[in-house]
């Protein structure tokens, strides 16, 4: 059972490029989350999903978009790149139980240069 | 709105002494609470939790109590080893909500 898992692991661009995170989930998660954590700081909620075709901002979405076609995926896209979205990018899922757990995927280290 | 307030860290200790993280929040209704952990270079897991008031989660040595009445969730361990180091965070859940709520996490170092 992979869980969640996210490519690439690793990734650095240049400033104004493009690039699209992906993440997918095995569990048959109904809801996916991304997540930015910059160094020595908690995690902050860029999207979310709470199923296919249904998608919602978190607290900093700019910058960011993403698509939900499929119960399974959640890719992350960066249009326009810049330096303040130098972190490193955690996807996560969990089931649309009362439970409340949350499972996150390896991280995505990203650095704009 | 929800929030979770834990102490701020550095923690550095010895092996075999005890760790104790505060951690509080703020929220309504009855949330789910949880510590998850981040061992270097990788994503959190899931270490424990508690969904309702007096419940005790449990997992490798670490203990947490839910109280309600005075809103903690803090994290214990007897006897803590090398490869406790890391960085830990609180979390709540709200009971109508599908979204986490994260402390800003404690590093803790263990020293052989």
């Amino acid at each position: 059972n992979a869980g969640v898992t996210q490519t690439p692991k690793f990734r650095i661009l240049k400033i104004g490029q493009s690039m699209t995170l992906q993440c997918t989930q095995d569990m048959n998660h109904n809801y996916m989350y991304w997540y930015r954590q910059d160094p020595g700081m908690g995690l902050k909620l860029i999207y979310y999903s709470v199923g296919a075709g249904i998608t919602d901002k978190g607290e900093v979405p700019n910058g960011y978009n993403v698509s939900r076609s499929t119960t399974e995926d959640f890719p992350l896209r960066l249009e326009l790149a810049a330096p303040s979205q130098t972190s490193v990018y955690f996807c996560a899922s969990r089931n649309a139980g009362p439970d409340g757990t949350q499972y996150f995927g390896p991280g995505t280290r990203l650095l704009v240069l | 709105g929800n929030s979770v307030t834990q102490m701020e860290g550095p923690v550095t200790l010895s092996e075999e002494a005890f760790l104790t993280i505060n951690c509080t929040y703020t929220a309504t209704g009855y949330p789910s609470l949880f510590w998850y952990v981040q061992y270097p270079g990788e994503g959190l897991q899931l270490l424990l939790k508690a969904t309702k008031a007096d419940d005790k989660g449990s997992n490798k040595g670490f203990e947490a109590t839910y109280r309600k009445e005075t809103t903690s969730f803090h994290l214990e361990k007897g006897s803590v080893q090398v490869s406790d180091s890391a960085v830990y965070f609180c979390a709540l859940s709200p009971s109508n909500d599908y979204k986490l709520s994260f402390g800003a996490g404690t590093t803790v170092t263990v020293r052989a």
